[in-house]
């Protein structure tokens, strides 16, 4: 299996801040990566699709970016509302598809 | 607007079994893969059964393979997880999610990224 090694597993940060988190692959999956944010009590929400894809209706202050093995989730301008966890997901045609173990955003 | 709602989930005692249910609306349901995804308090997200549109196509992970069983009924706009031998590492949230875009190589179809998941349904297998 794949597998997806997420850094920091945990960041302290404030409002404002620049925020990068990174995704390493095992193996290279070319774009197959997505970026999903979850809140407590929460289903996930995806963010970023094919490494780099804003989805529909998400703040433009979230990017993604990489391809082949290291991938990297930038959030330019850290809100309130940003405070949660993030996890990376590979869809590459490799089953069984997998996520990164994720990194919680905390306010500092 | 697309909702995912499961049910199902409950206490159940390790070895028993449970079905649970999507009930899926907003959307033309019958053109789109599906998948189940669990997470265990207080841990990460782990998928575990994948099924296409027509139901022709069906993965597992291997933590699940021979005891659950993914289906779904198109004319019902729902999905199902037939879960049985049940262990208490089978404790978890478990969501139902759409597969946002269809990806299909050398004749399979494969997961992809999930545009869409349901509010989940907790498991609880304890004696």
């Amino acid at each position: 299996a794949i597998q997806l090694t997420q850094s920091p597993s945990s960041l302290s940060a404030s409002v404002g801040d620049r925020v990068t988190i990174t995704c390493r692959a095992s193996q290279g999956i070319s774009s197959a990566l997505a970026w999903y944010q979850q809140k407590p009590g929460k289903a996930p929400k995806l963010l970023i699709y094919d490494a780099s894809s804003l989805e529909s209706g998400v703040p433009s202050r979230f990017s993604g970016s990489g391809s082949g093995t290291d991938f990297t989730l930038t959030i330019s301008s850290l809100q309130p509302e940003d405070f949660a966890t993030y996890y990376c997901q590979q869809f590459n045609s490799y089953l069984p598809l997998t996520f990164g173990g994720g990194t919680k955003v905390e306010i500092k | 607007e697309v909702q995912l709602v499961e049910s199902g989930g409950g206490l159940v005692q390790p070895g028993g079994s449970l079905r649970l249910s999507c009930a899926a609306s907003g959307f033309t349901f019958s053109s789109y893969s599906m998948n189940w995804v669990r997470q265990a308090p207080g841990k990460g997200l782990e998928w575990v059964s994948y099924i296409s549109s027509s139901s022709s196509t069906i993965y597992y992970a291997d933590s699940v393979k021979g005891r659950f069983t993914i289906s779904r009924d198109n004319a019902k706009n729902s999905l199902y997880l037939q879960m049985n031998s049940l262990r208490a590492e089978d404790t978890a949230v478990y969501y139902c999610a759409r597969d946002a875009n269809p990806y299909c190589s050398g004749g399979s179809c494969y997961p992809t990224d999930f545009d869409y998941w349901g509010q989940g349904t907790l498991v609880t297998v304890s004696s």
